[in-house]
């Protein structure tokens, strides 16, 4: 089956600590996206990135950092600097064609510090 | 004031009925509309896409988009118990990188 995957579901973190979010995918997706949802206030663009070994910053990308070695995987780790981590992250992934592409998220993972 | 403006409930509305969702916006760049429907704890999973002004219908789902009013809305007729769930529209400008912007999103819960 394509899809994207996150891992994992659930992760609880430590005051001070970094953790990595893993997303996966498998529809052969140049453009992959992290996105960080709080209630209310929809989905905000962390990072975002359209081509292996390249990403851009989104509208909050303080505190986050990214890497895109492979073209499947695009994680997320959450540093120490992140003030309010605490949230529900989605991933997503697109062709990357522009104007007409569309987005497709993966299940999220719920994040909770400690 | 947010760029994407969405009343986020809840909707509460009996089974059968016609559910009515909207969405305003303050950037006229936008040119590409979409919405998603995230049930609880899931990622949104898209169910409409609309490009420019004008109506799109796909089975009960009607969406519209009204770029001189800067407003688009979706319409849920025959409403079922399994609709409940949090409606996100979402749109972009289609500039490089595909950003989306988001409403808040709008909590519906449709009653048996």
């Amino acid at each position: 089956d394509g899809g994207i995957t996150q891992s994992p579901k659930y992760l609880f973190r430590k005051e001070g600590q970094n953790v990595t979010l893993s997303c996966e995918q498998n529809l052969n997706h140049d453009a992959m996206y992290w996105y960080r949802q709080d209630p209310g206030q929809g989905l905000r663009l962390i990072y975002y990135s359209q081509i292996v070994n390249d990403f851009q910053k989104g509208d909050i990308a303080e505190g986050y950092s990214v890497s895109r070695e492979k073209k499947e995987s695009f994680p997320l780790t959450v540093t120490s600097a992140q003030k309010n981590p605490t949230a529900f992250y989605l991933c997503a992934s697109s062709l990357g064609r522009g104007g007409t592409d569309t987005q497709y998220f993966g299940p999220g993972t719920r994040l909770t510090v400690l | 004031q947010k760029e994407v403006e969405q009343d986020p409930g809840p909707l509460s509305v009996p089974e059968g009925a016609i559910v009515s969702l909207n969405c305003t916006y303050s950037n006229s760049a936008f040119q590409y509309f979409m919405w998603y429907r995230q049930y609880s704890r899931k990622g949104p999973e898209l169910l409409m896409y609309t490009y420019s002004s004008g109506n799109k219908e796909d089975g009960r789902f009607t969406a519209q988009v009204d770029k001189s009013s800067k407003y688009i809305s979706l319409f849920i007729r025959d409403s079922q118990p399994s609709d409940s769930a949090t409606y996100l529209c979402a749109m972009s400008a289609g500039a490089a990188g595909n950003k989306l912007t988001f409403g808040g999103g709008t909590r519906v819960l449709v009653k048996p």
